[in-house]
């Protein structure tokens, strides 16, 4: 069964400091990894996807297979980053992606 | 485009009722949808992935038989939480499944509702 584990239940820095979001998985094949965010109030998105490699609102991640890990990063925080981030795992089976499974979420909180 | 809605947004219910929430994908269709809950400060836990025309399965550890889904159509699933007890209180996320020509290619994205809250008394 795949697991994905982010360390940080919440995370502050200042605005204009980097950010880096752990998420780190573990499945035998070859999943494909997201990052979703949920602003206050507002449903689950999808902010990026390791396969497509975009920048999305200046936010990065890399998949590290040898790591197990896929963390997220911003080099630079903004007030508005402020949001819950889920980091989570999808399979391919015969009928296409399985459900995601995510990680318990880390609360990202910019400090003006 | 690819916007999902859920009915109810929030329902309060006596123990021993049963209680509906569609799930609808409003600008695409959907032979997939997935259903997960989500308990206070705890991550969204699949709990069964919805076929158009087929039966739902399960994930390990749900019951089929308290939570009926039914996906009659390419556009909305239904899950039904029935004899619902106080345990049964969460927030239920629906999402939908769309392929997406992006251009580095061509993937599937799961689009999320906004959730049902749910409080059984």
């Amino acid at each position: 069964a795949q697991r994905v584990t982010q360390p940080e239940k919440l995370l502050s820095v200042f605005k204009g400091a980097p950010v880096e979001l752990k998420c780190n998985y573990s499945y035998s094949g070859s999943p494909e990894l997201f990052w979703y965010v949920q602003y206050s109030r507002q449903r689950l998105q999808l902010l990026l996807r390791h396969i497509s490699r975009e920048s999305i609102k200046g936010f990065t991640a890399d998949l590290n297979k040898g790591e197990t890990s896929f963390h997220l990063k911003k080099p630079f925080a903004q007030e508005e980053d402020s949001a819950m981030y889920y980091c989570a795992l999808t399979v391919y089976s015969g009928g296409g992606a399985d459900g995601l499974t995510f990680g318990k979420g880390t609360h990202l909180i910019i400090q003006p | 485009g690819a916007v999902v809605s859920q009915h109810p947004s929030w329902v309060i219910c006596k123990s021993g009722t049963s209680v509906k929430i569609e799930c609808r994908s409003l600008d695409f269709q959907a032979t997939t949808m997935f259903w997960y809950r989500q308990f206070p400060k705890q991550s969204l836990m699949l709990m069964a992935t919805s076929n158009e025309g087929s039966k739902a399965t399960y994930e390990q550890g749900v019951e089929k038989d308290k939570f009926l889904i039914n996906h009659a159509s390419l556009t909305l699933s239904t899950l039904t939480v029935t004899s619902a007890h106080p345990e049964d209180s969460s927030f239920y996320i629906c999402s939908a499944r769309r392929w997406d020509r992006e251009r580095e290619g061509r993937w599937e994205t799961q689009y999320f509702g906004p959730g049902t809250r749910l409080l059984v008394l």
